[in-house]
């Protein structure tokens, strides 16, 4: 069965600090598609970033940084020098080619930073 | 930067009547979605559309739901007699100038409140 988990509820931190939000999935396919997205208090869902299950490199954009370890099946995110406006709820979603092709979605991570 | 829209973006409604959510996806994308959220809760897939067609659906999109492209631009949602439990964040989204498997791209979504 195709799952995507996203154990951390919520988690809070004080500005300036290094956060990693966790996403583990489980899946047989070889191939598959892994998303995150932001939903900031706003309501929206903005897309960060997509991985290919075929290249494992690592990304980095401004502060933030995702680490793709396909021997673990994970996912992870972490935001250096966390902001104010970084708050919001964070979706892992994958796209498992067993899954016809719809988003499978993690429950979230409410990430909160304090001034 | 082209981006989804989505009319109205709060709906009231009262229980057994018609609503129709709106999208316009992005242009050129040729694959569009309705994602639902439950206020609190992970986002859950509906359905899927491609050439004109239904190309996948959840259990959730049953008889009370249907979707239609009535022209060029527009993407539509309809639920034919709402409950109460249909309450929440209606999302559409966009994909694909390649395949299936492209970024999806999300609307603002329509809270729609069934009382």
């Amino acid at each position: 069965a195709q799952k995507v988990t996203q154990a951390q509820t919520e988690i809070s931190v004080v500005e300036k600090e290094d956060v990693t939000l966790d996403c583990v999935y489980e899946t047989r396919d070889t191939t598959y598609y892994l998303f995150w997205y932001k939903q900031p208090p706003s309501g929206e869902l903005v897309f960060l970033i997509r991985r290919n299950s075929f290249d494992e490199q690592n990304e980095i954009s401004g502060r933030y940084s995702w680490n793709f370890q396909k021997s673990t099946s994970s996912f992870n995110f972490t935001i250096t020098a966390s902001q104010v406006v970084d708050s919001a709820v964070y979706f892992c979603a994958l796209i498992f080619m067993d899954s016809n092709y719809q988003l499978i979605w993690g429950a979230g991570t409410k990430l909160i930073i304090k001034p | 930067e082209p981006e989804v829209t989505q009319t109205p973006s709060h709906q009231v409604t009262q229980m057994g009547q018609e609503v129709i959510l709106r999208c316009v996806p992005i242009s050129n994308h040729l694959y569009f979605y309705w994602y639902r959220q439950i206020l609190g809760q992970k986002v859950e897939f509906l359905v899927s559309f491609y050439n004109n067609e239904i190309s996948e659906k959840s259990e959730i999109f049953d008889d009370q739901f249907s979707v239609e492209r009535p022209d060029g631009s527009n993407f539509t949602l309809k639920i034919r007699s709402t409950k109460l439990e249909d309450s929440a964040m209606y999302f559409c989204a966009s994909s694909g100038q390649g395949t299936s498997t492209d970024t999806q791209y999300f609307g603002p979504g329509t809270r729609l409140t069934v009382l």
